[in-house]
């Protein structure tokens, strides 16, 4: 089966570094997306890994069924919900969602 | 960067009206656009696939007749939400997936849809 895992809610004080976590099932070639939510804005796109460019992102591997996104020196501003998606290929197949992350960066 | 727009951005209806939304892909042409609903504090939710020429396929408990989707041409598809009651009212967001970059789906900004 296709599935994602994701850290519910993580909360931190300004100027820290935070690691959000995706890990993923695939039954298919996977591209794994971050995409980030602020209030009433349309979703943006963070980041994205495949088996041909993965660079260790926080410390995870996408072959190694983990996809991590680092956000250094955090701002207030960077409080939003954090998506990570699966992408599958080949095949006319949707997106698979992860729950999101919360992420509260306090003052 | 590839580009999804949906109108309208914002509607307010009365209970029993239909409302139609647009989402097309303004740089690039999309054999699939997918539908998917958000209900507060929770993560997008798979509605149905769109696919261009052909029916669209719906995920298990969306009723595909009050649900009606439409994707004519490789840069339109639009969903129609029959009879809306209040319990209808959500945000419904349209994403595309390019023909030549299968890997990569491209979101428009969202429809923010309040049924009275």
């Amino acid at each position: 089966s296709n599935s994602v895992k994701q850290t519910g809610q993580i909360t931190v004080s300004e100027g820290a570094s935070v690691t959000m976590n995706c890990t993923y099932t695939s039954t298919g070639y996977p591209t794994l997306f971050w995409y980030v939510e602020y209030p009433s804005k349309p979703l943006q796109l963070l980041q994205r890994e495949t088996m041909e460019n993965s660079k260790n992102f926080g410390g995870g591997n996408i072959k190694d069924k983990n996809s991590p996104i680092v956000k250094y020196s955090v701002q207030v501003s960077d409080s939003a919900v954090y998506y990570c998606l699966l992408g599958i290929c080949p095949g006319n197949t949707p997106l698979v969602f992860g729950k999101g992350t919360r992420l509260s960066v306090i003052a | 960067g590839a580009v999804v727009s949906q109108h309208p951005s914002r509607v307010i209806c009365k209970s029993g009206t239909s409302v139609k939304i647009e989402c097309r892909s303004l740089d690039f042409q999309a054999t699939t656009m997918f539908w998917y609903r958000q209900f507060p504090k929770q993560s997008l939710m798979l509605m149905a696939t769109s696919n261009e020429g052909s029916k669209a396929t719906y995920e298990q408990g969306v009723e595909k007749d009050k649900f009606l989707i439409n994707h004519a041409s490789l840069t339109l598809s639009t969903l129609t939400v029959t009879s809306a009651h209040p319990e209808d009212s959500s945000f419904y967001i349209c994403s595309a997936r390019a023909a030549t970059h299968q890997e990569t789906q491209y979101f428009g900004p969202g429809t923010r849809l309040l049924v009275l």
